[in-house]
Parts: structure tokens; sequence; C-alpha cells
């Protein structure tokens, strides 16, 4: 079975850009969360969806959103990037909403110069 | 809410030997779930263990098992038989019914040949 994809691998974007991130779930997983990693801040939870609807969001600006598809697929956006935006982007799934294993992709390292 | 606490900076282990990763968390959710992952230099997070707050026994994955004590709200990671392979960063999460992971600082593992 093939695990969580997510691409691209690694994105180098200019402050006022925006970047769209992918993420493709392990067969079967219905629930995509996103996780932002920084030095600074560490691991912090962005948003999670579940049958393409946002069940939970975290404690980011407006300028990050995102989505799923009906084939459990989800993409994530940041408008009008920031140098604080630069990070490690992680997407995990799992089978179902609620206290189940997580499992990450390899992640997008995003830079913004 | 859940809060989780890794306090250890950084641990040093020899080849072979065992160790232990402390975690302590914190969470009003009667059903939640206690997880370990590693995270090599590569940045991909790795899921190692899982305890759900309602299991009696303590988790075992390999090499890997979780030592869950509820009144002390502790889980910690224990990795026996130290492999090189085992120098990464180690993070402890939580989760309740809401699906977000929240994790601690994490804490660097160097296995020393």
């Amino acid at each position: 079975k093939a695990g969580v994809t997510q691409t691209p691998r690694y994105l180098i974007k200019t402050r006022g850009q925006q970047v769209t991130l992918s993420c493709s779930p392990i067969s079967g997983h219905r629930s995509v969360s996103w996780y932002q990693q920084t030095p600074g801040q560490g691991l912090q939870f962005l948003f999670e969806y579940f049958s393409e609807t946002q069940r939970n969001k975290g404690n980011f600006p407006g300028r990050f959103s995102g989505r799923q598809f009906s084939n459990s697929r989800s993409e994530m956006n940041v408008s009008t990037l920031e140098l604080g935006d630069s990070a490690l982007y992680l997407c995990a799934s799992s089978p179902t909403a609620g206290v189940n294993i997580q499992y990450f992709g390899a992640g997008t390292r995003l830079s913004v110069l | 809410a859940q809060k989780i606490t890794q306090t250890q900076p950084g641990m040093f282990v020899q080849e072979k030997e065992a160790v232990t990763l402390d975690c302590t968390y914190d969470t009003s959710d009667q059903s939640y779930g206690l997880f370990w992952y590693k995270q090599p230099s590569s940045g991909e997070m790795i899921f190692l263990i899982y305890q759900g707050s309602y299991d009696e026994q303590n988790a075992t994955e390999g090499r890997y098992s979780l030592n869950f004590q509820k009144a002390r709200k502790s889980a910690n990671l224990v990795i026996s038989a130290s492999q090189l392979g085992d120098s990464a960063m180690y993070f402890c999460a939580g989760t309740g019914a809401n699906s977000k992971l929240t994790f601690g600082k994490g804490i660097t593992l160097s296995v020393r040949p």
C-alpha cells in the first residue's frame, strides 16, 4: 500500500507570491491533516479535512487555506507569502476522524526569500 | 485542549543499550490517544507506537514499548537494543476527539557505536 505522498518536496518562492501544496493520502483514508514545522514554533496544527469538509482549524491567519477533493486528496494554499512562512509542511492521513493513528508524508520544504 | 511536555534536551545512548525518552501530558478529554513519532534528518515523520487512554496494557511494537502511567500522566517511550539508525528526533504527541495532534518539543537521540 502506498504511503502519504506530498508534492512538491521543495519549493522556493518570494515574498508576496502564493503557493499550493498537494497531499495524496493512503488509499482508503478519508481524513487529512496539515501541520507546519519551524525551528522556533515546533509542530503546529493547521487544519483537518474529512469527507471534503474542514473539520478543525488551527490558529493561523486566513492566508492559509485548504480543501479536500472527493478522492480525499488535499491541497493547502498560502497566499501573500511572508518570510516567516518558511517551514516544513507535513500532511498526515488517517482512516477516519477522531482518535486515530495519523501517518505522515515526507513533507514539503518551503523557503520564502 | 492537550499539552505535551518533553523536557530532555538531548539523549545519548550506547549501541545495543536501552533508552527511555520521557513524555508527560495533560488533557481534559476522557478519550485520547498518545503517540510517538521519529523524525530523521530527512524530515519525514515516522509513526512508532500508539497508546489509547482506555488501553490497560502498555503498547509494544518490536523494539519500542510505551510505558503508560495514567495516574502520573506520563507516556514514556522505551527503545530496547538501540541501533545506529535510531539516531533521530523523537516526538511525543497526543490527540483527542478533535483529531488535532499536539506535539511536544521533541528529543534528540544520538546512538554511539
